[in-house]
């Protein structure tokens, strides 16, 4: 299993382009996250899915969007790239039911810099 | 809202130091907590957990009890090395999403 896999590592854009960040994983997973890591402080949502066809906002989903097609790909799309978006973005997955406590498994992420 | 706090960070310590790392918590109804650990260049591994009240989550010498009455989840080890110089993120977990605390950042000095 290669786990949760990331694409790109690192990526520089300009103000107004837009990109995507791309998330893939093996284990069947029904949840999926995207965060973001800001220097000095803690993990933030974006957004997550609860599975295919589903996905819901986070603490911070202005300036994103996603999709999930198939279980294993919750791919972030940031339209127009804005410097306060310039990050570390992280995707996780886990096997959620109800009543059960589940662990998050996390990418390696992808270091983003919006000049 | 549901919320976690660490102690700042950073913390130096010599090998074979005892090492502690304060979290408590705020949330609305019984979360599960966990330690997360992330080495540098890398992505989150959960280090332990604990699901209820007076539960001890355990893993690689490090312990952290899930004490209700102080709502709090501190992360010890009693010897540490060099290898656990790390950010380590403290989290609660209440229906499908995590709350991270900030994290702390560990130094450990040969």
């Amino acid at each position: 299993n290669a786990g949760v896999t990331q694409t790109p590592k690192f990526r520089i854009l300009k103000i107004g382009q837009s990109m995507t960040l791309q998330c893939t994983q093996d284990m069947n997973h029904n949840y999926m996250y995207w965060y973001r890591q800001d220097p000095g402080m803690g993990l933030k949502l974006i957004y997550y899915s609860v599975g295919a066809g589903i996905t819901d906002k986070g603490e911070v989903p202005n300036g994103y969007n996603v999709s999930r097609s198939t279980t294993e790909d919750f791919p972030l799309r940031l339209e127009l790239a804005a410097p306060s978006q310039t990050s570390v973005y992280f995707c996780a997955s886990s096997y959620s039911r109800a009543g059960s406590t589940d662990t998050q498994y996390f990418g390696p992420g992808t270091r983003l810099t919006v000049l | 809202g549901d919320s976690v706090t660490q102690m700042e960070g950073p913390v130096t310590l010599s090998e074979e130091a005892f090492l502690t790392i304060n979290c408590t918590y705020t949330a609305t109804g019984y979360p599960s907590l966990f330690w997360y650990v992330q080495y540098p260049g890398e992505g989150l591994q959960l280090l332990l957990k604990a699901t209820k009240a007076d539960d001890k989550g355990s893993n690689k010498g490090f312990e952290a009890t899930y004490r209700k009455e102080t709502t709090s989840f501190h992360l010890e080890k009693g010897s540490v090395q060099v290898s656990d110089s790390a950010v380590y993120f403290c989290a609660l977990r209440l229906s499908e999403k995590l709350v991270f605390g900030k994290g702390t950042k560990l130094t450990v000095n040969p």
